[in-house]
């Protein structure tokens, strides 16, 4: 079983649809973290949590709600979504140590979920 | 604000070429990290190497090397001696310093490798 597993990988959606994507980390971490990939873009940070309190929402629109209702488990919720929101989503997670140098800081990604919104 | 720029986009080489790729940073923190990772077609980002800021150390791994170079902002990576596996978008990422919860990265646009047999 692989660290960080993304549900559904392959996800096409109307514009008013709701859906959820879904992310669970096997590897015992404490954050976890929302990633867009879009076309020609560089990857930008949508959502982290960690130790299950949102710390960092990067101007995300309304339309992208992300829950974590506990230290493994992560999910976006989607609701009237627009074409250009069609991206690969990609899930994270890291071993947050808190303050100090000690944190090493890497994120372990999983696969993804690729959207289009029709 | 943190910027990470990789000129290149796309390189395209032989098997056994070695090829090189650039990674230029900017950030106001003295103490920070630097990442690689590799994307295969699959999707998933596959961490490659961490370095943090003071250790400024050339590193090898196998087919992978890295230069670090503080003076100039920039973590090069180098792999020798390609093969078609490697064939790849690989992402620089920059961390800022652990002040705040979360490890948030800044992300380099991508090189996109490929290498044909």
């Amino acid at each position: 079983e692989t660290g960080v597993t993304q549900t559904p990988r392959h996800l096409v959606m109307g514009m008013t649809n709701k859906k959820s994507l879904k992310c669970e980390q096997h590897l015992g971490h404490n954050a976890m973290y929302w990633y867009k990939q879009s076309a020609k873009k560089p990857l930008e940070l949508m959502f982290v949590y960690s130790l299950e309190e949102r710390v960092e929402n990067n101007s995300v629109p309304s339309r992208f709600s992300p829950e974590c209702p506990n230290s493994s488990h992560l999910f976006l919720h989607l609701h009237t979504l627009q074409p250009e929101d069609s991206a690969l989503y990609l899930c994270a997670s890291s071993q947050d140590k808190g303050q100090g140098i000690g944190r090493t800081g890497e994120l372990f990604f999983g696969e993804g979920s690729r959207l289009t919104v029709l | 604000a943190q910027k990470v720029t990789q000129a290149q986009t796309e390189i395209s080489v032989v098997e056994k070429e070695d090829v090189t790729l650039d990674c230029v940073y900017e950030t106001r923190d003295t103490t920070y990290y630097l990442f690689w990772y590799k994307q295969p077609p699959s999707g998933e980002l596959v961490f490659l190497i961490r370095r943090n800021s003071f250790d400024e150390q050339n590193e090898i791994s196998g087919r992978y090397s890295w230069n670090f170079q503080k003076s100039t902002s920039s973590f090069n990576f180098t792999i020798t001696a390609s093969q078609v596996v490697d064939s790849a978008v690989y992402f620089c990422a920059l961390s800022e310093a652990p002040r705040a919860a979360g490890n948030k990265l800044t992300f380099g646009g991508g090189t996109r490798v490929l290498v044909k047999p």
